[in-house]
């Protein structure tokens, strides 16, 4: 199948930084990608659309200027979570879709210190 | 937007049993309907799909039924097994080609030996 590759797998950073996570498609090429937080035990919530050379589409209640997406390029995606606070810790996930299957990345666990 | 509902939130059964996962989805334009398997701190991973001018898919153990009148689809796994356990989700997509997938809750499957 194809592959969706997820960096860092898992940081651990300061109240206050901001963290980037990357979100590659390795062998197909990805217009759109979709970024999930995901809670212990809980399901995936969606995030934000990104597409490629364009602006991302957020979701109802999450912060634009605390979640930036860039998706410069059809392979790449990039979620920063800027000034970092403790309630940001989470299980953060990306897919792309080829045709109609969605694959997913291996997911980042952050950890805010 | 669509909204899915996906029951039970846990399940346990004793290996060789069937298990039954059931959702329910609000947008009569939903088309594709996959399923998909989260193992303890890894990506999700596609079972089965099915789409909206099929009724039933087997795979296997596994069996996806779809009843677009009452709008609700149901996960069948036959024979269990402990490497059965896991989340499953249930997804529903309206449209085809790049629009988002909207997940249920997910299922904690528990397969006992």
């Amino acid at each position: 199948g194809a592959v969706v590759s997820q960096h860092p797998s898992w940081v651990i950073c300061k109240s206050g930084t901001s963290v980037k996570i990357e979100c590659r498609s390795l062998d197909f090429q990805a217009t759109t990608m979709f970024w999930y937080r995901q809670f212990p035990k809980q399901s995936l919530m969606l995030m934000a659309t990104s597409n490629e050379g364009s602006k991302a589409t957020y979701e109802q209640g999450v912060e634009k200027d605390k979640f930036l997406i860039n998706h410069a390029s059809l392979t790449l995606s990039t979620l920063t979570v800027t000034s970092a606070h403790p309630e940001d810790s989470s299980f953060y996930i990306c897919s792309a879709l080829r045709t109609d299957e969605a694959f997913f990345g291996q997911g980042t666990r952050l950890t805010v210190v | 937007g669509e909204n899915v509902e996906q029951h039970p939130s846990t399940l346990s059964v004793q290996e060789g049993d069937s298990a039954v996962i059931k959702c329910t989805y609000s947008d009569s334009a939903s088309n594709y309907f996959p399923w998909y398997k989260q193992e303890l701190g890894k990506r999700p991973q596609l079972i089965i799909d099915i789409r909206s001018n099929v009724g039933e898919k087997k795979d296997q153990r596994i069996a996806v039924t779809l009843n677009k009148t009452a709008k609700h689809f149901s996960l069948h796994i036959t024979e269990t097994q402990p490497e059965d356990s896991a989340v499953y989700f249930c997804a529903a997509r309206p449209g085809s080609g790049y629009s988002t997938l909207t997940f249920g809750k997910g299922t904690m499957l528990l397969v006992s030996p």
